[in-house]
């Protein structure tokens, strides 16, 4: 149990496009997600916490309206890159808490954004 | 901003040694947990201690926790090549956040 996928595991796009990027939780609610970017040989960082219901919390430093993330439902929060560019490319991942929360976050295995 | 630091930034070894990571957090914690990630792919989850807890051990990982230098190791024993993949630390801050801080990571290279 406790699966979180992701689709599409890898995207190309051209510069200035919209994409977007599911997260689901294919066997648990999740109230909270989270999304992560990850540069190549380097550790995640934090881009915001997805709510159920509810605005997402962006991290400092992170563009809201150029991420814009959507969690409409226990199992499903989305990541839109929107007028992407080059410097967008990296690693994008998602994780979740199981409801009711534990301490495990479980991990999407990822999207791979390249922008030409 | 992070707050894991692990140590080294990457390690070789042979199959059958054993593998140590360092890792250091710089605030008070809840838990500090431990994840590998395979090239390209996402976390797995491989260990988690809290922070009344000293040693902690799983299969060939063996985890401590230091609070009061706030520091953390993680063994695995008897390497094998398919441990090759990086490892991160994630701590969580006391204060009832959610949110992980990942440390840089290790990437260990285990050569059969």
């Amino acid at each position: 149990g406790a699966v979180v996928s992701q689709h599409p595991s890898w995207v190309i796009c051209k510069s200035g496009t919209s994409v977007k990027i599911e997260c689901r939780s294919l066997d648990f609610q999740a109230t909270t997600m989270f999304w992560y970017r990850q540069f190549p040989k380097q550790s995640l960082m934090l881009m915001a916490t997805s709510n159920e219901g509810s605005k997402a919390t962006y991290e400092q430093g992170v563009e809201k309206d150029k991420f814009l993330i959507n969690h409409a439902s226990l199992t499903l929060s989305t990541l839109t890159v929107t007028s992407a560019h080059p410097e967008d490319s990296s690693f994008y991942i998602c994780s979740a808490y199981r409801d009711p929360r534990g301490y495990e976050q479980y991990f999407g295995p990822g999207t791979r954004l390249t922008v030409t | 901003s992070q707050q894991g630091e692990e140590d080294p930034q990457a390690l070789s070894i042979q199959e059958g040694e054993n593998a140590t990571m360092n890792c250091s957090y710089k605030t008070s914690i809840n838990n500090l947990q431990w994840y590998r990630q395979n090239s390209g792919r996402g976390l797995v989850h491989l260990i988690l201690i809290r922070s009344n807890e000293r040693e902690k051990h799983s299969g060939r990982l063996r985890v401590t926790l230091d609070t009061s230098k706030k520091s953390s190791s993680l063994l695995i024993t008897a390497s094998r090549a398919a441990d090759t993949a990086s490892y991160f630390c994630a701590t969580d801050s006391q204060g009832g956040s959610e949110k992980l801080v990942f440390g840089k990571g290790t990437k260990l290279t285990v050569n059969p």
